[in-house]
C-alpha cells in the first residue's frame, strides 16, 4: 500500500462548482497533515494545514479522520485560478510524504 | 524577501557526465530538503539536513548521488555519473522548524540526461 494515495483526476469542473478531493495515508503514527498546491511547472506551495477538528480558509475546507486515516479538501465556488494540482501531504517524524496529487481544471 | 534559490534552472547533459545542483535556503531556516519529482513517482524526499548535518539520506537512490551542506546558506546535490533515468525536476526546500511545519520550495532544477 502506498503511503499517501490520491485520486489523480483530472477533475474538470465549471466555474462556481464545488469539488472535493480525498486522500488516504497508511502510517497511523503520522503527526501532521497538509494540502499543498502546485501550479504547472512551478514549485509546490502550502495551501493549508489540516487539523483534527477540521478547518476552513475562505472557500477551502480541510477535514481529517484519524480513525479512517483519511483527509479531504473541499473547494467551494471554484475559480479559474484554482486550476492546479493539489498534493496531500503527511508528516511522520521529520519527513513529509507527498501524494502524487490530484489535478483540477476549472473552466469558464 | 528572497525565497529559496536554486541553480541552474535547467540542465541538459549527456549520460555519464557529472551534474551539480545548487541551493540557497531562506536565511534563518535551519532545515534543508532535497526532493526529486517525476510523473511516475511523484515528489520523493532524497535527503534532509538539520543545522547543516545530514539527518536522513535514506531516499538517496544510489551511490551516484551525494549531497553536501558546507554552511547554513548553501547546499549541493551531485550526480556522478548521470544516467537518463535521473531526468526529473529536483527541488530544494527549507524550513525553520526541522520539517515540522511549512516547507518553502525553490523553483526547481529541470534536469534532462540524454
Amino acid at each position: 500500500r502506498k503511503e499517501v494515495e490520491q485520486d489523480p483526476g483530472p477533475f474538470n469542473v465549471p466555474e462556481g462548482a464545488t469539488v472535493a478531493f480525498n486522500c488516504t495515508y497508511s502510517n497511523s503514527a503520522s503527526q501532521s497533515f497538509f494540502w499543498y498546491r502546485q501550479d504547472c511547472r512551478k514549485e509546490p506551495k502550502l495551501l493549508m494545514s489540516v487539523y483534527s477538528s477540521g478547518n476552513e480558509d475562505g472557500r477551502f475546507t480541510a477535514q481529517l479522520n484519524r480513525a479512517s486515516q483519511y483527509i479531504s479538501l473541499l473547494i467551494r465556488d471554484s475559480k479559474l485560478s484554482d486550476s492546479a494540482t493539489y498534493l496531500c501531504v503527511v508528516q511522520a517524524g521529520t519527513a513529509l510524504i507527498f501524494g502524487k496529487g490530484t489535478t483540477l481544471s476549472v473552466s469558464s | 524577501d528572497a525565497g529559496v534559490i536554486q541553480s541552474p534552472r535547467h540542465e541538459v547533459t549527456e549520460m555519464g557526465q557529472e551534474v551539480t545542483l545548487r541551493c540557497k535556503p531562506i536565511s534563518g531556516h535551519n532545515s534543508l530538503f532535497w526532493y526529486r519529482q517525476t510523473m511516475m513517482r511523484g515528489l520523493e524526499l532524497l535527503i534532509y539536513f538539520n543545522n547543516n548535518v545530514p539527518i536522513d539520506d535514506s531516499g538517496m537512490p544510489e551511490d551516484r548521488f551525494s549531497a553536501k551542506m558546507p554552511n547554513a546558506s548553501f547546499s549541493t546535490l551531485k550526480i556522478q555519473p548521470s544516467e537518463p533515468r535521473d531526468s526529473a525536476v529536483y527541488f530544494c526546500a527549507s524550513s525553520f522548524s526541522g520539517g515540522a511545519g511549512e516547507q518553502f520550495f525553490g523553483p526547481g532544477t529541470r534536469l534532462t540526461v540524454l
